[in-house]
């Protein structure tokens, strides 16, 4: 069975701190994103990998950074966690062909 | 750019009929989906679209028409357990995907 799992399902940090949030899949998928999803918004595009260590900037980048070192592992970091930063962040695979995304459960971030 | 819409919310009844519409003005398209997502879990796949016309999965059709900029879910013999929200997606360049806001359905009995 296809699966994407996300670390933590619900974290609550201060405004400052670093952030790690990680995501694996076990489907050997080429491709690998994180989303935002906030009411009223949608799922909006923060960052994208199709490769080891290649990434891609999606809609809203800023304020976010990611690390793609192993083919099943993409890291979203927050360097300074802010208030606006709140949100549940949803990773994503996909093969390169497809397209059709497999999600987390995702991570509900709170930022105090 | 890459603008999508679709209705906020739509209600309809246990048993019934319901079609969802998806409208978008996208700089590149190489197909749409639609995704389920039920209250506090992940999107979930529901179809996929590349070619104008319609695909069949059992009570779940979805149409396409490219020149249009238009696709539809349709959903048939609705169940309780159809409430839910449902995103229309457009597949872009390099395989990444743009979503609508989602359309939250709520059936009623």
């Amino acid at each position: 069975d296809v699966k994407v799992t996300q670390s933590s399902r619900y974290l609550v940090k201060r405004t400052g701190e670093k952030v790690f949030l990680e995501c694996v899949q076990d489907m050997d998928h080429e491709n690998m994103f994180w989303y935002r999803q906030d009411p009223g918004l949608g799922l909006r595009l923060i960052y994208f990998s199709y490769d080891v260590k290649m990434k891609e900037k999606g809609d809203i980048p800023e304020g976010y950074s990611v690390s793609r070192e192993k083919k099943e592992r993409f890291s979203l970091i927050l360097e300074s966690a802010s208030t606006n930063q709140t949100s549940m962040y949803l990773c994503a695979s996909s093969l390169l062909a497809s397209g059709e995304l497999f999600f987390g459960e995702g991570s509900r971030l709170t930022v105090l | 750019g890459q603008n999508i819409d679709q209705p906020t919310e739509m209600t309809a009844t246990e048993g019934a009929i319901v079609q969802i519409n998806c409208t978008y003005q996208t700089s590149g398209f190489n197909g749409l989906f639609w995704y389920q997502q039920h209250a506090g879990e992940a999107p979930t796949f529901l179809s996929y679209n590349v070619l104008d016309g319609l695909e069949e999965k059992g009570r779940f059709s979805s149409f396409l028409s490219r020149s249009k900029g238009y696709s539809y879910l349709l959903l048939k013999e609705l169940q309780m357990k159809d409430s839910a929200s449902y995103l229309c997606a457009v597949k872009g360049n390099a395989g990444k995907s743009t979503f609508g806001d989602g359309t939250t359905l709520t059936v009623k009995p």
